[in-house]
């Protein structure tokens, strides 16, 4: 059973535009959620995080919303640069000493 | 300086070989992680280290030895592996080893292994 979705396996932004990524989970003890850009050949990079107990965190042209009524948050890029073309990675933990559970990534790809 | 280091980048080995993975990190970091991950698919746990001590082991083969000789140095040791057992490898850490809830979990650039 997966509880953690991203349910886009593929995106395409044009340069400059914003990228939406998408993310959805179903264990209501998941508090803590992270976003990893991981680019071919290396390992995921950590992006940006949120706790439960915001609904926003911004971190210059990445911001993360939480909507946990709906269990879902998003990252937002903007501007999207061809550089920011990676696979992203959604990862949520919680309840307890569980380890982080990742999603099965969107690829995106920003074209110029 | 969130750096975690591994090595070798590359790996060959034949079936009935044995080798090692490294990883290191100077973070102060008490927990550290090793992680496989096959193409177009998320990383999956393999082991986690806490405070030195194996906390989770994600039912994971024999033929991968996992060891920490110390806060620093994550090891896996690597025997008779099939060659479905050829993946990217992950070494990782985060900072509380006492509870993994609301960690930030530093990746490695990781150990590509080909098993022939």
């Amino acid at each position: 059973d997966q509880q953690v979705k991203q349910n886009s396996p593929s995106l395409s932004v044009q340069e400059g535009r914003i990228s939406i990524l998408n993310c959805d989970y179903t264990n209501s003890m998941f508090d803590y959620f992270l976003w990893y850009k991981k680019y071919p050949a290396e390992g995921p990079t950590f992006l940006i995080s949120i706790s439960s107990i915001k609904d926003k965190n911004e971190d210059g042209r990445f911001t993360v919303f939480l909507n946990k009524s709906a269990k879902h948050l998003s990252l937002h890029i903007v501007p999207s640069q061809p550089g920011d073309s990676a696979v992203y990675f959604c990862a949520a933990s919680g309840s307890g000493n569980t380890p982080l559970v990742f999603g099965k990534g969107t690829r995106l790809s920003v074209i110029a | 300086d969130t750096e975690v280091t591994q090595t070798p980048k590359h790996l060959v080995m034949g079936m009935t070989n044995k080798k090692s993975l490294k990883c290191e990190q100077h973070m102060g970091h008490r927990a550290m992680y090793w992680y496989k991950q096959k193409a177009k698919k998320p990383p999956e746990l393999m082991f986690v280290y806490s405070y030195e001590k194996l906390s989770i082991n994600e039912s994971v083969p024999s033929r991968f030895s996992p060891e920490c000789p110390n806060s620093s140095l994550l090891n896996l040791h690597l025997h008779a592996l099939q060659p479905e057992d050829s993946a990217l490898y992950l070494c990782a850490s985060s900072q509380d080893g006492t509870g993994l809830r609301g960690n930030t979990i530093y990746f490695g650039e990781g150990s590509w292994l080909t098993v022939v």
